[in-house]
């Protein structure tokens, strides 16, 4: 069946380090990935989406890659802030598949 | 979370009862799905509507029902509700397949 894969349940990072969070997909071939933040108690929301034929997106201190031969996506946040910490999913095209998210924590 | 509104917005139920979560959009978008979330599960899609009349199986459809009454409403019935169905359920919308926007959601209890 088709998955959506993040293999990092949790995340510690520094504050004003570079966050990379992995998306893995298989079984299947997205014509897009998004990236979504999940603050608790609250829905999704959209971040960031890279289709298939782009190597690489930019959006502020957000950076997101597609490695169609890796089939894997990277979400990097760079400079991060305790004001990033969340969950953050990785989604695949074709009734919207997510993955399970990263909780991300930024240490002060 | 404007354009996606969900109600109620907190719900307990007794095993065997029924309810109906509703779901509106004020975005004139085709696609609404439903999905529910339980901890270390990610969001799991339960029924989605590729545009109104047409209502397609998610991955776990089984004990939940559909109605897609008009472009704006999808709403998602729980006919004899079970204990598994707690979760907290979530509406969405979607653009063509690239950005999808998510309501508040509904945090459903079973006893």
């Amino acid at each position: 069946s088709q998955k959506i894969e993040q293999n990092s349940e949790a995340l510690n990072i520094q504050e004003g380090k570079t966050a990379t969070l992995t998306c893995n997909y298989t079984n299947y071939s997205p014509a897009y990935l998004q990236w979504y933040r999940q603050d608790p108690g609250r829905g999704p929301v959209f971040l960031l989406l890279i289709r298939e034929n782009e190597k690489e997106k930019r959006k502020e201190r957000l950076k997101v890659t597609f490695d169609t031969t890796l089939k894997q996506s990277l979400f990097h946040i760079t400079a991060s802030q305790p004001a990033d910490s969340a969950t953050y999913l990785c989604a695949g095209w074709d009734k919207i598949i997510f993955g399970k998210g990263t909780r991300l924590h930024i240490l002060p | 979370n404007a354009g996606v509104t969900q109600t109620p917005k907190f719900q307990v139920l007794k095993t065997g009862q029924s309810m109906t979560l509703q779901c509106a959009q004020d975005m004139n978008h085709n696609s609404m799905y439903w999905y529910r979330q339980d901890p270390g599960m990610g969001l799991r899609l339960i029924y989605y509507s590729a545009s109104e009349g047409t209502t397609d199986k998610g991955e776990v459809p089984n004990g939940y029902n559909v109605s897609r009454l008009n472009k704006r409403e999808f709403s998602l019935r729980l006919e004899s509700a079970a204990p598994s169905q707690t979760s907290v359920y979530f509406c969405a919308i979607d653009r063509g397949g690239t950005e999808a926007f998510f309501g508040q959601g509904t945090r459903l209890t079973v006893v």
